[in-house]
């Protein structure tokens, strides 16, 4: 089955820097990359999404970058907020609406 | 629009009693249906996904179950809780005209 790796496991960076959380997958059929925020204490939700046939997105201060040779996707956060201080899953599935298979997640803290 | 009710939110059981967490969901059909299991601090580990009615599969042998009796209704049960199984429990549907997992707002469970 899918295999998501999730690094780092713990992210601190000052307000106004930029943050980037890298996972790698096992499936080459997967084509379907969500990222998903989870606040404390409440449900993951999604931020941003990527399938295979788009090497890049963007919305705001949030990218994702995806490297189907590689199997490796990343999300790129700039001009860190402290509201963006949250814990951050990757994902990957073989077609949306399938099952999705999480990395181990990243801790972010955006300090003032 | 589609809404996913989970319950209790909380909910604390001594050991070797059984448990029982409702999920629904409203306005689709045919939804995949998920759940998810996070220990504090760590990932989201899939314990048991279903595509229709009656059909469980389950992605790691445990003290856990589930079924899922209706279209729209998924039920994760065990008949005698052990200190393992604490935990932030998420219930999430996915269907094929969506492009991601919805989750409902989590049962944190402490056994004691």
């Amino acid at each position: 089955g899918e295999n998501v790796e999730q690094h780092p496991s713990t992210l601190s960076v000052q307000e106004g820097d930029s943050a980037v959380i890298k996972c790698t997958y096992s499936d080459s059929a997967s084509n379907y990359f969500p990222w998903y925020k989870q606040e404390l204490g409440k449900r993951p939700q999604l931020i941003i999404d990527i399938r295979s046939n788009v090497g890049e997105k963007k919305d705001q201060r949030i990218a994702v970058t995806l490297n189907k040779t590689a199997k490796h996707f990343s999300l790129h956060i700039t001009e860190t907020q402290p509201e963006d201080s949250a814990v951050y899953f990757c994902a990957a599935s073989i077609n949306a609406g399938n099952m999705l298979t999480f990395g181990g997640g990243t801790r972010l803290m955006v300090k003032p | 629009s589609q809404t996913i009710h989970q319950w209790p939110a909380t909910l604390v059981q001594p050991v070797g009693s059984p448990l029982s967490l409702e999920c629904t969901v409203e306005g689709t059909s045919n939804p995949n249906l998920y759940w998810y299991r996070q220990a504090a601090g760590r990932g989201l580990q899939l314990l048991f996904y279903s595509v229709g009615i009656g059909q469980i599969s389950s992605e790691v042998p445990q003290n856990l179950s589930a079924s899922r009796p209706q279209d729209r209704q998924f039920i994760l049960s065990s008949k005698k809780l052990l200190l393992s199984d604490s935990g932030f429990y998420l219930c999430a549907w996915a269907g094929p005209r969506h492009t991601e997992a919805f989750f409902g707002q989590g049962t944190r469970l402490t056994v004691v």
